[in-house]
């Protein structure tokens, strides 16, 4: 069974930093793409951009590039989100999920919802 | 970017009914679409892919159509379990885009 579980909720202040982790098992981490996605309170989903844990070649969407980075450790199949110098527009809940092809998520990890506030 | 336009963004139906969301793409994607349901608190589930395709697990009132501009997602004789937002998305061309949702609620 497919199985994404990310790290538990957050509470930062703004400016500093964050990463979150989402531990997979299942299946073979390295031959499968990772993707992030950002869900701000009550609004959609976002694509945040894709990982390819064999070589890490990383695909950032242009509205994040720079702002976060993606990151993979393949000896505990585990993918990695950082956030830096966050902002109080940074809380949302952010999801990773398992992509098939870099095209669609077909399993997705329970969330890690971030609050941002002073 | 492709943009994805979901309408109507919210529907509120009865148990039994059949329930049809719409998707729109701003240029065409072939068939390069995927649906997702969220229900309240969870994450996001796939649905469909590549338009018409289902997981395994997926429910037969659960139905996809469209290709090139204009999709839609069929929900036959919708459960109480069904009642969510569901979103569609774009893998055609780089970003990859949701579409805004539309929620599926108890009339």
């Amino acid at each position: 069974e497919v199985q994404l579980v990310q790290s538990g909720a957050e509470v930062k202040k703004p400016g500093e930093s964050l990463k979150i982790s989402c531990k997979t098992s299942g299946y073979t981490f390295t031959k499968h793409w990772i993707g992030w996605v950002r869900q701000m309170p009550v609004k959609g989903l976002e694509w945040m951009g894709v990982i390819y844990p064999d070589d890490s070649d990383t695909r950032y969407s242009p509205s994040f590039q720079g702002l976060v980075t993606f990151s993979v450790d393949n000896s505990i199949s585990t993918a990695y989100l950082q956030l830096s110098s966050l902002k109080a527009s940074d809380t949302a809940t952010y999801y990773c999920g398992r992509v098939d092809f870099d095209n669609f998520f077909d399993n997705w990890g329970q969330g890690t919802p971030v609050t941002v506030s002073s | 970017e492709i943009v994805m336009t979901q309408s109507p963004a919210t529907l509120s139906v009865s148990p039994g009914e059949r329930v049809t969301l719409s998707c729109r793409a701003s240029q065409s994607v072939s068939r390069n679409i995927a649906w997702y349901q969220q229900k309240l608190g969870q994450a996001p589930r796939l649905l469909i892919f590549h338009a018409s395709n289902k997981p395994t697990g997926i429910p037969a009132r659960f139905s996809g159509s469209g290709s090139g501009t204009e999709f839609t997602l069929t929900i036959n004789s919708l459960q109480s379990e069904d009642f969510a937002v569901y979103y569609c998305q774009q893998f055609a061309d780089w970003p990859r885009t949701f579409g805004q949702g539309t929620k599926v609620e108890i009339k």
